[in-house]
C-alpha cells in the first residue's frame, strides 16, 4: 500500500512568488492533515480535511495560505505571495477516521523563500 | 495552550547502549491519548505508539519500551540495545485539548548512535 505522498520534496522560490504544494493520502483516508514545521520549532498544526470538508483551519497563519482537496482525493496547500518567514518544511497526514487514530505522514515538503 | 515538552534536544550514545527519551505534557484532561513519533533522515514521521490515559501500564515493544506516569506527567520513551538505524529525530505528540486530531508536537529530540 502507497503511504502518503508529497510533492514536491524542495521547493526553493522568491518572497512574493507563488507556491503549491500537493499531498495524496493513502487511498481510502477521509481525513487529510496540514503541518508545518519552521526552523528549530515544534511541528504545528495548520488545518484538517474531512472528505473536500475543512473541518477545522484555526492553524492557519493568514490569508496568504489557501488549502483545497478536490473531490475528497489529494489536497494542495498554495501560498501566495510567500513571504520569508513561510520557509519550513510542510507536512501532510492522513488517517482512515479521526478520533485519536494514528496519523500517517508523509515525508514533507521543504519551502525556502529568499 | 497544553505544552508537550521534549527537554533533550540532542543525544549521542554508542551502539549497543539504552537511551531514554523524556517527554513531559500538560493537561486538564483526565482523557487523553500520547504518541510518539520517528523521522527518519528519509523525513517522513514515522508512528511508533499511541497511549490512552487510562491504560498506565508500561508498554514493550521488542527493543522500544514507554513509561507512562500520570503522577508526573510523563510519557518517556526508552531504546534498548540501541542500534545505529535508531538514529533519528523523535516527537512526542498529543491531540489539543478538546480535538481528538490537532495534534500538538514536541521540539523533538535527535537521537544519534555511533559504532
Amino acid at each position: 500500500e502507497a503511504g502518503v505522498t508529497q510533492f514536491p520534496s524542495h521547493s526553493v522560490i522568491e518572497k512574493g512568488q507563488t507556491v503549491t504544494l500537493r499531498c495524496d493520502p493513502i487511498s481510502g483516508h477521509d481525513n487529510l492533515y496540514w503541518y508545518r514545521r519552521v526552523m528549530g520549532k515544534e511541528i504545528k498544526f495548520l488545518l484538517h480535511f474531512v472528505k473536500e470538508s475543512k473541518q477545522d483551519e484555526s492553524g492557519m497563519p493568514n490569508n496568504r495560505f489557501l488549502a483545497e482537496r478536490t473531490g475528497g482525493t489529494y489536497s494542495t496547500l498554495k501560498v501566495q505571495p510567500a513571504e520569508l518567514e513561510d520557509s519550513g518544511v510542510y507536512f501532510c497526514a492522513s488517517s482512515p477516521g479521526a478520533a485519536y487514530n494514528e496519523q500517517f505522514f508523509g515525508p514533507g515538503t521543504r519551502l525556502t523563500v529568499l | 495552550a497544553q505544552k508537550v515538552t521534549q527537554a533533550q534536544t540532542e543525544i549521542s550514545v554508542v551502539e549497543k547502549e539504552d537511551v531514554t527519551l523524556d517527554c513531559v505534557y500538560e493537561t486538564r484532561d483526565t482523557t487523553y491519548y500520547l504518541f510518539w513519533y520517528k523521522q527518519p533522515p528519509s523525513g517522513e514521521l514515522v508512528f511508533l505508539i499511541r497511549r490512552n490515559s487510562f491504560d498506565e501500564q508500561n508498554e514493550i515493544s521488542g527493543r522500544y519500551s514507554w513509561n507512562f506516569q500520570k503522577s508526573t506527567s510523563s510519557f518517556n520513551f526508552t531504546i534498548t540495545a540501541s542500534q545505529v538505524v535508531d538514529s533519528a529525530v523523535y516527537f512526542c505528540a498529543r491531540p489539543l485539548r478538546g480535538t481528538a486530531s490537532k495534534l500538538t508536537f514536541g521540539t523533538g529530540t535527535r537521537l544519534q548512535v555511533t559504532l
